[in-house]
């Protein structure tokens, strides 16, 4: 069964730590994209790669980069974490090419608190 | 912008009956769409999806609607059963670009 994995589940940081969300996916997919959520504002793009070392700003990048290192992996740093980054964060990814759907697959999600 | 828009927050429906969750675009180069439904503390999962050529898709007690002049989609559930209680998302996608989804409408069956 194909995965995304998102390293932790629940996190609790402290203002103005540095940050690391890790997703690992095993589906040999290209695109991998990095959402927050939050409630009546939906799935908001942080950002996302279309394949490795490749990084594009989404909707909302302020306060956050990305690493693509390895095709499998694509991290989401908070450089200085803040308070209104409190968020769920979720890590997706899909296979590019003909034949293919269009839809993501989701890791689970990592709930995040910035104290 | 907003291009894709769920303008119902929340739907209460009773257990048996029909739920209809709405969703309205405003990119006529949004080809493929699909939803999402997702529980608390996870991740969404693909529900059912449509393409532009078609304007209906059925999947066992789920049915999306696409109504491409009106730039509305809807999807139905029937009957609506307890379990489906969570937040749907629709989506839309042009020429196989990144998925843009809609503020999710957080559905809530009563036995």
């Amino acid at each position: 069964d194909v995965k995304v994995t998102q390293s932790s589940r629940y996190l609790v940081k402290r203002t103005g730590e540095k940050v690391f969300l890790e997703c690992v996916q095993d589906m040999d997919h290209e695109n991998m994209f990095w959402y927050r959520q939050d409630p009546g504002l939906g799935l908001r793009l942080i950002y996302f790669s279309y394949d490795v070392k490749m990084k594009e700003k989404g909707d909302i990048p302020e306060g956050y980069s990305v690493s693509r290192e390895k095709k499998e992996r694509f991290s989401l740093i908070l450089e200085s974490a803040s308070t209104n980054q409190t968020s769920m964060y979720l890590c997706a990814s899909r296979r590019t090419g003909t034949g293919f759907p269009y839809g993501y697959t989701f890791g689970s999600g990592t709930r995040l608190t910035v104290v | 912008d907003q291009q894709v828009k769920q303008n119902s927050p929340s739907l209460s429906v009773q257990e048996g009956r029909i739920s209809i969750l709405n969703c309205d675009y405003t990119n006529s180069m949004f080809d493929y769409f699909l939803w999402y439904k997702k529980y608390p503390a996870e991740g969404p999962t693909f529900l059912i999806s449509i393409s532009s050529i078609k304007d209906k898709n059925e999947d066992g007690r789920f049915t999306v609607f696409l109504n491409k002049s009106a730039k509305h989609l809807s999807l139905h559930i029937v009957p609506s059963q307890p379990g489906d209680s969570a937040v749907y998302f629709c989506a839309a996608s042009a020429q196989g670009g990144k998925l843009i989804f809609g503020q999710g409408t957080e559905l809530s069956v009563k036995p």
